[in-house]
């Protein structure tokens, strides 16, 4: 069963301003981590920012930051300031080892 | 030094060919994984292995075997190939550790197989 979720398959953006994607996780492990990757249209995965489920504090990375919300299992991924660069389609993954599943992605489009 | 490495980047061959794809990770992981992305972006896993023994063995076609010669080398398989195993494969390394599972994966930069 598919135990990543991310609803959006589209967002569109205006450059400078904020994006949230969503992401929702199932899991029984009380040992997981949950990651951000961004695939630009040349297609590497780029790795953005990392949550364990043991973490207190939300995560960020420059402009990244994740929005855990445990107890929903959600987490969210935050783009502030957006760029047109940032344009690229992004993967909620989780990580219970050894194992790693992404989601359906979405596709993230920053408007001049 | 490319910590992730795929080789071929690209690769065209006719129905019913067997091919490989090789894949190497100098970043000392013990963990690899093969992952196979369709025309809809969708990341599904194939295999995992842990220092070279399979872990995840997703339901995949028996025309697809995983070799891992030792921990820094996980290599694909192909056998017959059908115009539906057009896609782009991703090989990807992680570190284990117990406790949280705090370390990312690595990917190489994919593998666009095309079947015609």
């Amino acid at each position: 069963a598919q135990k990543i979720t991310q609803t959006q398959p589209g967002m569109f953006v205006q450059e400078k301003e904020a994006v949230t994607l969503d992401c929702t996780y199932d899991t029984s492990d009380p040992s997981y981590g949950l990651f951000w990757y961004k695939q630009p249209s040349s297609g590497e995965m780029i790795f953005l920012i990392y949550q364990g489920s043991y973490d207190q504090q939300n995560a960020t990375e420059g402009r990244y930051s994740l929005n855990f919300q445990k107890a929903r299992k959600s987490a969210n991924l935050v783009i502030s300031a957006s760029q047109l660069g940032d344009s690229a389609m992004y993967f909620c993954a989780m990580r219970e080892v050894p194992d790693m599943r992404f989601g359906a992605g979405t596709r993230l489009t920053v408007k001049p | 030094d490319t910590a992730v490495s795929q080789t071929p980047k690209y690769l065209v061959t006719q129905m019913g060919n067997d091919k490989s794809i090789k894949c190497e990770q100098n970043l000392g992981h013990d963990t690899m994984y093969w992952y196979k992305q369709d025309s809809k972006k969708f990341l599904k896993i194939m295999f995992s292995y842990n220092n070279k023994e399979l872990i995840i063995n997703e339901t995949v076609p028996n025309r697809f075997s995983p070799k891992s010669p030792d921990k820094a080398h996980l290599n694909l398989h192909i056998n017959s190939l059908e115009l539906g195993d057009s896609a782009v494969y991703f090989c990807a390394s992680s570190l284990d550790r117990t406790g949280p599972s705090n370390t990312e994966a690595f990917f190489g930069q994919g593998t666009r197989l095309t079947v015609v």
